[in-house]
């Protein structure tokens, strides 16, 4: 499996936009990128997903360069209720029940 | 119904007990997961079932027993476990989306304390 590495990590303010980045250098080919959010004591929730180029839902934004070998998750705007904890994971496709690790994820604190 | 429900919230057991978790979705989700989490860590990977069928046990001690008994349902079983076993234990789903990609549905959880 793809090990993956992000800062631990990250203070912003309301109002900007965050960006996140994962590193995974030895990214197999079949592999998907994805990123989950946790708060305390919750289980963690996704967030978006891609394989390459760019990616955007209602909450986030996926950019993942050519060669794949990172990957930046873009919040824009972010509140006080976005300070959580983002993981990001690249999974293996081999199996029929989609097996990733979690990285050590990155802590996003937002201030006022 | 879109979410992963876990009981209990909360338990705490000797280290001579038995116990069970307990995880269900009525998502028709065909593969679910155990991860153990530690405070400040990510979850680590524990079990994996794919239609029923546990397809990855990632080297988990014996003190831990998954059981599928249907595809909404997923048991672990817990045994002589030790002290540093003492963690959130958390269920997921997956559901498959473009290719070989999966989203994974998180339950909120378990905390279990080992005395």
């Amino acid at each position: 499996l793809a090990k993956t590495t992000q800062p631990i990590s990250m203070d912003s303010y309301e109002g900007q936009e965050v960006n996140i980045t994962c590193s995974h250098n030895n990214i197999a080919t079949n592999d998907y990128i994805t990123w989950y959010q946790q708060f305390p004591s919750q289980g963690p929730r996704f967030i978006i997903q891609g394989y390459k180029t760019k990616v955007t839902n209602e909450v986030a934004s996926l950019f993942i360069p050519a060669d794949r070998k990172s990957s930046t998750l873009s919040l824009p705007r972010v509140s006080l209720s976005d300070t959580a904890v983002y993981y990001c994971l690249v999974g293996d496709g081999n199996t029929n029940a989609g097996k990733s690790t979690f990285g050590d994820g990155t802590t996003l604190t937002v201030k006022p | 119904d879109t979410e992963v429900t876990q009981t209990p919230k909360h338990l705490v057991m000797g280290m001579t007990n038995k116990k069970s978790l307990k995880c269900e979705q009525h998502m028709g989700h065909r593969a679910m997961y155990w991860y153990k989490q530690k405070a400040k860590k990510p979850p680590e990977l524990m079990f994996v079932y794919s239609y029923e069928k546990l397809s990855i046990n990632e080297s988990v001690p014996s003190r831990f027993s998954p059981e599928c008994p249907n595809s909404s349902l997923l048991n672990l079983h817990l045994h002589a476990l030790q002290p540093e076993d003492s963690a959130l234990y958390l269920c997921a789903s997956s559901r498959r989306l473009a290719g070989d990609s999966y989203e994974q549905y998180f339950g909120p959880g378990t905390r279990l304390t080992v005395t």
